[in-house]
């Protein structure tokens, strides 16, 4: 167990409708990491938070959005959905720049 | 376009044998060789990493070899157990860019 928790663990929805993920990285842990992992792109960086602010972007769709809240837990907001986001989301928090410890993730499906 | 390129896709070795995985990259910026271990339905586990200031590093029966000139670096698994069969990352992170890039996995099947 990592000491990184996300909700909800199974995420099923249709075209077109909204969903947010949430987590919450280990106890003093600033930095929060979205990933996307899916069979054909493979586990691919979306954004960073540290300490409440935005810090890196990586491919992450514009109806994707996030947020690091004062407690340091994070949501990452899915809109318009489409078949292809369906996958699976992780978060990975970190004590410092570069060790990661990843949460047991978020499986959507969109139907 | 992958930035880390990992190979091979998926092996199968006998308990007690040696499980090998190559990883190659071109950013020169990277500096954070992680490697992670996956199993069906969890999230990838840190399993050992290494900077460019060592060639090797052990951890147990995991080893990281680290060649920068060649840009490349592997792992091995000594004296493989059936519980190390799981999905392998290689990844690798920039000092100033600490979102990781990941290699695309490779599946350890290890045989009783």
């Amino acid at each position: 167990d990592s000491g990184v928790t996300q909700t909800p663990k199974h995420l099923i929805t249709a075209t077109g409708q909204r969903v947010t993920l949430r987590c919450s990285p280990r106890s003093g842990d600033l930095s929060v990491y979205w990933y996307q992992q899916s069979l054909d792109q493979g586990l691919q960086f979306l954004i960073h938070y540290y300490n409440g602010e935005e810090r890196a972007k990586g491919n992450i769709l514009e109806r994707f959005s996030a947020q690091q809240f004062p407690d340091l837990h994070s949501e990452l907001n899915l809109s318009s959905l489409e078949l292809g986001d369906s996958a699976l989301y992780f978060c990975a928090s970190s004590p410092r720049t570069d060790e990661q410890f990843f949460g047991p993730g978020t499986r959507l499906t969109v139907l | 376009q992958q930035q880390v390129k990992q190979s091979p896709q998926s092996l199968i070795v006998q308990k007690g044998g040696i499980s090998i995985i190559n990883c190659a990259y071109e950013n020169t910026a990277f500096d954070y060789f992680p490697w992670y271990q996956q199993f069906p339905g969890k999230g990838p586990a840190l399993l050992i990493a290494i900077r460019p200031d060592v060639s090797e590093k052990k951890e147990g029966r995991f080893t990281i070899s680290f060649n920068k000139s060649a840009k490349q670096f592997s792992l091995h698994i000594m004296d493989s157990q059936p519980g190390d069969s799981a999905t392998y990352f290689c990844a690798a992170s920039g000092a100033y860019d600490y979102k990781l890039s990941f290699g695309a996995g490779t599946t350890v099947t290890v045989r009783a």
